[in-house]
């Protein structure tokens, strides 16, 4: 059972054009959420996070917007860079104990020049 | 860049061979986590450590065996590999437990089982 879910497998974009990501999450105990940018022969860079007692927090070009009622963030990038393109993904926990973090499968963007 | 080191970065042996990867951490942290990325499942919890000899299991324990006998090492043990162990292996960490603070990850190790 995915208790966090990328449905996108990949995404392209124009450069200089806004990017979406999305991820749905299904444990109501999730209070903390981040994203996490990979590229190929990497490990996964941190992007930004997110506390549940927020809806939007904002980085420089990134965005990541929570909607607790419906169990969804997504990531905005503006403007997107050819830079940009890797796989991303998001990530969820609870904010007690040792509970680890649970990821999504992952969403590779391409950003196309 | 978090002070994670791993190693070996690339591996290739046989099945039926003892494999031992090794995570290394610069920064103290108390937290450490082994994760598998495979194509289609991305990123899943092996092990993971909340301090000196303490470890608990993950989504995909089977398999794998941890040790943690000092702050700064945590190794993930592959005591009979098997072909569907072929994956890589990512070595993560953290400051406090992970409910409010990220984790850094290392580079990464490539492990091919024949």
């Amino acid at each position: 059972d995915q208790q966090v879910k990328q449905n996108s497998p990949s995404l392209s974009v124009q450069e200089g054009r806004i990017s979406i990501l999305n991820c749905d999450y299904t444990n109501s105990m999730f209070d903390y959420f981040l994203w996490y940018k990979k590229y190929p022969a990497e490990g996964p860079t941190f992007l930004i996070s997110i506390s549940s007692i927020k809806d939007k927090n904002e980085d420089g070009r990134f965005t990541v917007f929570l909607n607790k009622s419906a169990k969804h963030l997504s990531l905005h990038i503006v403007p997107s860079q050819p830079g940009d393109s890797a796989v991303y993904f998001c990530a969820a926990s609870e904010d007690s104990g040792n509970t680890p973090l649970v990821f999504g499968k992952g969403t590779r963007l391409s950003v196309i020049a | 860049d978090a002070g994670i080191t791993q190693s070996p970065r690339h591996k290739v042996t046989e099945t039926g061979t003892p494999v031992t990867l090794r995570c290394h951490q610069t920064e103290n942290h108390r937290y450490m986590y082994w994760y598998r990325q495979d194509p289609g499942h991305g990123l899943r919890l092996i092990h993971y450590s909340y301090g000196v000899k303490d470890t608990d299991k993950g989504e995909v324990s089977d398999g794998y065996s941890v040790s943690r006998s000092k702050t700064e090492d945590f190794l993930l043990t592959l005591e009979s590999a098997t072909s569907s162990q072929t994956s890589v292996y990512f070595c993560a960490i953290s400051v406090t437990a992970p409910g409010n603070q990220p984790q850094h990850f290392g580079d990464g190790t490539r492990l091919s089982i024949l």
